[in-house]
């Protein structure tokens, strides 16, 4: 089955300090990478679509200057988040769409997420 | 009003039993319906699809009702290994790529 990988799995890291999370397709192209963030007991929500080879795409409330997203090819988006502070600390979980599954009732592969914990 | 709302539970059942959980959907524009299955600390994984006519797969069982924006999902024979928080999911957009989560809910099967 597709496999999209995530790297790192778990950083801490002090308070202003910028953080970078990858997101890998490892057997699949991806035009399209998904950002979710997960605070604890609440939904993944959506933070922005990650386009190769054009800008994201943000949701209404996240801050596009905060959390910069990189598509640069088809099998790999970067998020960084800039400046962290405590309040950013979540669980960061990427996902990915076959290139060949361009259809409804296709599912997101997710990587296995990133737990980040600023001090 | 959330996209998707889930019962979060928590749900506690002993071995073998029958448990339905339900999820509405609040915007009719939604294209397709999804259960996830999440372990603690760990990422969402595929579930089942939910599909109108209704889904089977193994000891689960999937629903969707269009007119009353609602999907479920029904496990029989609940097995320890079961025990998880399960995620509604609906999605929008073309080619249905904003996926909506449910807050989840959570499971716990009891020897």
């Amino acid at each position: 089955g597709a496999v999209v990988s995530q790297h790192p799995s778990w950083v801490i890291c002090k308070s202003g300090t910028s953080v970078k999370i990858e997101c890998r397709s490892l057997d699949f192209q991806a035009t399209t990478m998904f950002w979710y963030r997960q605070f604890p007991k609440q939904s993944l929500m959506l933070m922005a679509t990650s386009n190769e080879g054009s800008k994201a795409t943000y949701e209404q409330g996240v801050e596009k200057d905060k959390f910069l997203i990189n598509h640069a090819s088809l099998t790999l988006s970067t998020l960084t988040v800039t400046s962290a502070h405590p309040e950013d600390s979540s669980f960061y979980i990427c996902s990915a769409r076959d290139l060949r599954e361009v259809a409804y009732n296709q599912p997101q592969h997710f990587g296995d997420g990133t737990r980040l914990s600023i001090l | 009003r959330k996209e998707v709302e889930q019962d979060p539970g928590p749900f506690n059942v002993p071995e073998g039993a029958t448990v339905a959980f339900n999820c509405t959907y609040s915007n009719s524009a939604s294209q397709s319906f999804f259960w996830y299955r999440q372990d603690c600390r760990k990422e969402p994984k595929l579930l089942m699809s939910v599909y109108s006519s209704g889904n089977e797969d193994g000891r689960f069982t999937a629903q969707l009702n269009r007119a009353s924006q609602y999907i479920s999902l029904l496990i029989r024979d609940s097995k320890l290994s079961d025990s998880a928080t399960y995620l509604c999911v609906a999605t929008r957009g073309f080619p249905g790529n904003q996926f909506y989560f449910g807050t989840g809910t959570s499971l716990t099967v009891i020897p």
